[in-house]
């Protein structure tokens, strides 16, 4: 059965630009959530998607967006990127809600220059 | 296993040792809590979770303590090998709305297993 699959691996963006990650979740998974990795830091909650609803959103200006496809996969937008942007961004997907077990996907780095 | 600045904290011991790492989290009203690995260039894998209502949960070679007078989460890996080498995540986690949860992970503690 293949894992989460998040394209691309490396994204380079100038400041300013906006940049498109994209996930797919395991089959049969219908929640997906995004994470922002940091250089040195923790896992960072971005978002979270169930059965194509926005179902909660971490601490990040709006700015960051993102949307939930009828296949379950999703997709993340951030606008108006910032150096600080520059991360590794995670998805995750779980099999919904009451589903604690998430399963991670391998990352897309983002480097804003 | 928290720490401040950019460099993670690190634990480095021999082949066969035993390793505990060990995470602070924050909110008392957490009530699961999940150990993660990650792996260079790889995104983090579930090693074990434990509820609040337990105090202690082994896997394999892997034991969770949770004591939440203190706040406190370990993870013990027996037997240590060089495959066990990562970043070690705890994560806390509190029911949102509709029965699922958001994890709050902490910084991170750096194996290192040395042959």
């Amino acid at each position: 059965e293949a894992g989460v699959t998040q394209s691309p691996t490396h994204l380079i963006k100038t400041r300013g630009q906006q940049a498109t990650l994209r996930c797919s979740p395991i089959s049969g998974h219908t929640s997906v959530y995004w994470y922002q990795q940091a250089l040195g830091l923790g896992l960072q909650f971005l978002l979270w998607y169930d059965e194509g609803e926005e179902r909660n959103r971490g601490n990040f200006p709006p700015r960051f967006s993102g949307r939930q496809f009828p296949n379950y996969s999703s997709e993340l937008n951030v606008n108006a990127l910032e150096l600080e942007d520059s991360a590794l961004y995670l998805c995750a997907s779980s099999l919904g809600q009451g589903s604690e077990e998430q399963y991670f996907g391998p990352g897309t780095r983002l480097t804003v220059t | 296993g928290e720490s401040v600045g950019l460099h993670l904290p690190t634990l480095s011991v021999q082949e066969g040792d035993n390793s505990i790492i060990n995470c602070a989290y924050s909110n008392s009203a957490s009530d699961y809590f999940i150990w993660y690995k990650q792996e260079s260039g790889k995104g983090p894998q579930f090693i074990i979770d434990i509820r609040s209502n337990m105090d202690k949960r082994q896997g394999q070679r892997v034991t969770v303590l949770l004591n939440k007078t203190v706040k406190h989460l370990s993870l013990q890996i027996a037997a240590t090998q060089p495959g066990d080498s990562a970043v070690y995540f705890c994560a806390e986690n509190i029911s949102a709305s509709g029965g699922s949860y958001i994890p709050t992970f902490g910084r991170g503690t750096s194996l290192i297993v040395h042959p």
